[in-house]
């Protein structure tokens, strides 16, 4: 069974460019989530999908990022226009199903740097 | 809302020697705990987790946990360190917030393993 993946794993950018980060996770998980870990911090969640619908989207710094997931398979998290402080890594994970003590499964993380 | 702490961004130990990574959490409600451990060009992969019953966890490579209430920590152990587990490891506690669980996760320890 093939694992979360997630495109590209480097992505380096100007400032104010746009970027496009994607995750395809494990075939027929619903939930699909975002993290982001900024250098040297905690790994810091940013949004949950339920199949294609935004469960909770608390964790999102700002009105540039935006995450899509069409159809409920793959997601794009987009951030428009870029700046210097959204350089990191950002992770994807999955889970079948969304309680408390579920596992949720990592993707290997695209690193961002924004110059 | 609930905080993990984890003491040591970079721990080194002997190959051979005891391995013991330390996790601190603050929680007003029981918490769910979880390490994770990120390998190189790897996602995050569960390592074990905690969430009710005996307090001591045993997980995947011979690494475990103590759940100590008392003094709210999920340190982990493994009596002999391999050079394989060298990586970067996250403790994480699962948070009810905004209609979601979500991880909250600590900034990560690096082991290093020493020939």
């Amino acid at each position: 069974e093939a694992g979360v993946t997630q495109f590209p794993s480097h992505s380096v950018i100007e400032k104010g460019q746009t970027v496009t980060l994607r995750c395809d996770p494990i075939s027929g998980h619903d939930n699909l989530y975002w993290y982001r870990r900024v250098m040297g911090k905690e790994i810091k969640f940013l949004l949950h999908f339920v199949k294609e619908s935004k469960q909770d989207e608390s964790g999102m710094p700002n009105n540039r990022f935006l995450a899509e997931r069409t159809g409920g398979t793959y997601s794009t998290l987009k951030v428009q226009p870029a700046e210097l402080e959204d350089s990191g890594v950002y992770f994807c994970a999955s889970s079948p199903l969304a309680g408390v003590y579920n596992e949720q499964f990592f993707g290997p993380g695209t690193r961002l740097t924004v110059l | 809302a609930q905080s993990v702490t984890q003491l040591g961004s970079h721990v080194s130990v002997s190959e051979g020697a005891l391995v013991l990574l330390r996790c601190n959490y603050s929680s007003s409600v029981p918490p769910y705990l979880f390490w994770y451990v990120q390998y190189p060009n790897q996602g995050l992969q569960l390592l074990l987790k905690y969430t009710t019953g005996a307090t001591l966890v045993k997980g995947i490579n011979g690494f475990e946990a103590e759940f100590k209430k008392s003094e709210t920590s999920f340190h982990l152990t493994k009596p002999s360190a391999h050079m394989s587990d060298a990586a970067e490891y996250f403790c994480a506690v699962s948070e009810w917030t905004s209609g979601t669980y979500k991880y909250i996760f600590g900034t990560g320890t690096r082991l290093k393993v020493l020939a």
